[in-house]
């Protein structure tokens, strides 16, 4: 069955430095998304894209935030300046337009650690 | 999207059924009712979703009520690897593009 998956699994930086996390969501599918979830505490939606457009963003989606799909396969995330509260579990997910389009299948996640 | 409540835990015996239920009593017409799981900090999984009737995948069934102010998830035979913390979600529309709203979710363990 395919997967979307995320890499790498794990990243530790330092504080101010900026960060890529990478995805890969399944080949047919157009919407993609962007989570997080700091540990202990709820699962947040960050980003959807769709058409090479971001199509809603929440409020913690700020100006040190920034997605791109830069070729057919992969969508990134990147923090630009990375602070000690970004340290979290960023999860991508992606759904397709058409057949089951009510479900997200989500990644397994990189744990983002900054220090 | 409209808010649901759900217990913050449960347990349930191995092969017994698991009935999760969820309050959604401010649910608006076009919202659908959406459940998730997530085992162990992995990425949420989607279980089953539905309007207003009952639903069964392979997975699980989804009994709405009437007045779909409240539903239940039922899984028919637990087993250990359904050990998972449990969302309920409303949103509008059954379609790709919408976020998902999490919340606390229901802590499942299931005892062997």
């Amino acid at each position: 069955e395919p997967e979307v998956t995320q890499t790498p699994s794990h990243q530790v930086t330092q504080m101010g430095q900026e960060v890529i996390l990478r995805c890969v969501p399944i080949s047919n599918h157009l919407y993609f998304y962007w989570y997080r979830q700091i540990l202990g505490q709820k699962v947040e939606f960050l980003v959807s894209f769709y058409n090479n457009e971001i199509s809603e963003k929440s409020e913690i989606f700020d100006d040190q935030f920034s997605v791109e799909r830069p070729d057919g396969s992969n969508f990134t995330l990147k923090i630009r300046s990375t602070k000690l509260e970004d340290s979290a579990m960023y999860f991508c997910a992606s759904s397709p337009l058409m057949g089951r389009p009510y479900e997200q299948y989500f990644g397994p996640g990189t744990r983002l650690t900054v220090t | 999207d409209a808010k649901t409540t759900q217990p913050t835990s449960m347990d349930c015996a191995e092969g017994r059924a698991a009935n999760l239920p969820c309050n959604h009593s401010t649910i608006s017409g076009n919202e659908y009712v959406y459940w998730y799981r997530q085992i162990h900090s992995q990425g949420p999984q989607y279980i089953i979703h539905g309007l207003k009737n009952n639903e069964t995948n392979e997975m699980a069934s989804l009994i709405i009520t009437e007045d779909r102010k409240s539903s239940t998830l039922i899984l028919p035979h637990a087993t250990l690897r359904d050990t998972a913390v449990y969302y309920c979600i409303v949103r509008v529309g059954g379609f790709g593009n919408e976020k998902l709203t999490f919340g606390t979710g229901t802590r499942l363990t299931i005892i062997p």
